[in-house]
């Protein structure tokens, strides 16, 4: 167990619906980093938050969102939904802020929410 | 723009053989990462490689880095079942968005 949750753990929608994804970090870890799995995309990285702010921004769609809050939990917004979106949403954590110097960037993964879209 | 590149992406092997898994990448990094995940799972974070010459152990997994080569592996040794997953490298970018760019993934499959 890594320490960070995900929920819900499956989610199955129809097309053009809108669904969120919840995220709780590790205890004390400041960053969340959203990743989307599929088989054709392998593992790419969607979105960084850092204590409440976006701090990088990776292969993700307009139509995807995420915050972070004060308590540190995030949430991925997907809206209009498609069925290529289908795919398991990753949330991970680290300390680091994402500074070039800081301390090394070791992300502990949550257990995913598998999206289907139909 | 980094890229991140294992070999090989499928890998079947008898328990007891030894194999290493190859991961290359573009650009300038020295920090280096190795996960593991089951199917269906998550990815569990195996080892963190942070300078030139870095090697980290743990029971049969053997990793190590050469940040001249830009290149990491991960070598098996006396492969048992249990080490059957999807392994997969990422490596740090430093520049621009601060986020780990990972490889396809080596599908491992030890049979008996």
């Amino acid at each position: 167990d890594s320490g960070v949750t995900q929920t819900p753990k499956h989610l199955i929608t129809a097309t053009g619906q809108r669904v969120t994804l919840r995220c709780s970090p590790r205890s004390g870890d400041l960053s969340v980093y959203w990743y989307q799995q599929s088989l054709d995309q392998g593992l790419q990285f969607l979105i960084q938050y850092y204590n409440g702010e976006e701090r990088a921004k990776g292969n993700i769609l307009e139509r995807f969102s995420a915050q972070q809050f004060p308590d540190l939990h995030s949430e991925l917004n997907l809206s209009s939904l498609e069925l290529g979106d289908s795919a398991l949403y990753f949330c991970a954590s680290s300390v680091r802020s994402g500074g070039i110097l800081s301390s090394y960037n070791e992300q502990f993964f949550g257990p995913g929410t598998r999206l289907t879209v139909l | 723009e980094l890229k991140v590149e294992q070999n090989p992406l499928f890998l079947s092997m008898q328990e007891g053989k030894n194999y290493t898994i190859y991961c290359n990448y573009s650009t300038t990094s020295d920090r280096l990462y190795w996960y593991r995940q089951d199917p269906g799972k998550s990815l569990e974070s195996l080892f963190v490689l942070l300078s030139n010459g870095a090697v980290k152990q743990e029971g049969r997994l053997m990793a190590s880095l050469d940040t001249k080569a830009r290149l990491s592996t991960l070598h098996i040794t006396a492969a048992v079942h249990d080490l059957s997953a999807t392994y997969f490298c990422a490596v740090d970018s430093l520049q621009g968005a601060q986020k780990l760019v990972f490889g396809q993934g080596t599908r491992l499959t030890i049979n008996p």
